[in-house]
């Protein structure tokens, strides 16, 4: 996960209480993502940003705000946690799709967050 | 709403089978898909695919992608207990910037 950092790691909070998580990068790209992973599903978008101060919902983003106020950091928060939102959080961080011509995505090493 | 879906969800299989996971998609302004493997932690990148009938090969796993019919495979030959892991597929919309995913298809791979 070198260049990409997520914190905390692990989280156990109840229900109700504000949670942010944190994405740290090295590697200057434009884009970064936030999704989650749940048993039987795959990842699913919550909130990206192609740039400083621009952010986008994905498919799941209720519940959920994202701030970027630096290029290197991501921030996902929850403002009052659900037990729905008992997760596996990944960042992950991209260059410019419409550039390359791809997306190859580059994850964190997810931060597991458990609401009780 | 762009759309991913994998079969199968899951796979047994023994060391030395071949297999193929499948992966068909519904999205706007495609740009490339992609596929994934994930080993309990994070996803690490094995294909990306932009053009149809182009085989893209590594060691005993490749993959193509067929743009008229929408879909993908992925065959993995002489499996081993290392490829035991979640296989996602991604589809990327230019126009949003944006990845979506397939459930995922689990392979278990028996020694």
């Amino acid at each position: 996960d070198a260049g990409i950092t997520q914190s905390p790691r692990h989280k156990v909070t109840e229900t109700g209480t504000p949670v942010t998580l944190r994405c740290h990068q090295t590697e200057n790209h434009r884009y970064m993502y936030w999704y989650r992973q749940d048993p039987g599903h795959g990842l699913r978008l919550i909130h990206y940003s192609y740039g400083v101060k621009d952010t986008d919902k994905g498919e799941v983003s209720d519940g959920y705000s994202v701030s970027r106020s630096k290029t290197e950091d991501f921030l996902l928060t929850l403002e009052s946690a659900t037990s729905s939102q008992t997760s596996v959080y990944f960042c992950a961080i991209s260059e410019s799709p419409g550039l390359s011509g791809a997306n190859v995505l580059t994850f964190g090493a997810g931060s597991r967050l458990t609401v009780l | 709403e762009d759309k991913v879906v994998q079969s199968p969800l899951s796979l047994v299989v023994h060391e030395g089978d071949t297999v193929t996971l499948n992966c068909s998609y519904e999205v706007t302004n495609f740009r490339s898909l992609l596929w994934y493997k994930q080993e309990k932690k994070a996803p690490t990148f094995l294909f990306m695919l932009t053009s149809s009938g182009i085989e893209k090969k590594s060691g005993r796993l490749s993959s193509i992608l067929d743009k008229k019919e929408l879909f993908s495979i992925l065959n993995i030959t002489a499996t081993q207990t290392g490829d035991s892991a979640v296989y996602l597929c991604a589809v990327l919309n230019t126009n949003a910037g944006k990845s979506t995913f397939g459930d995922g298809t689990t392979l278990t791979v028996k020694p």
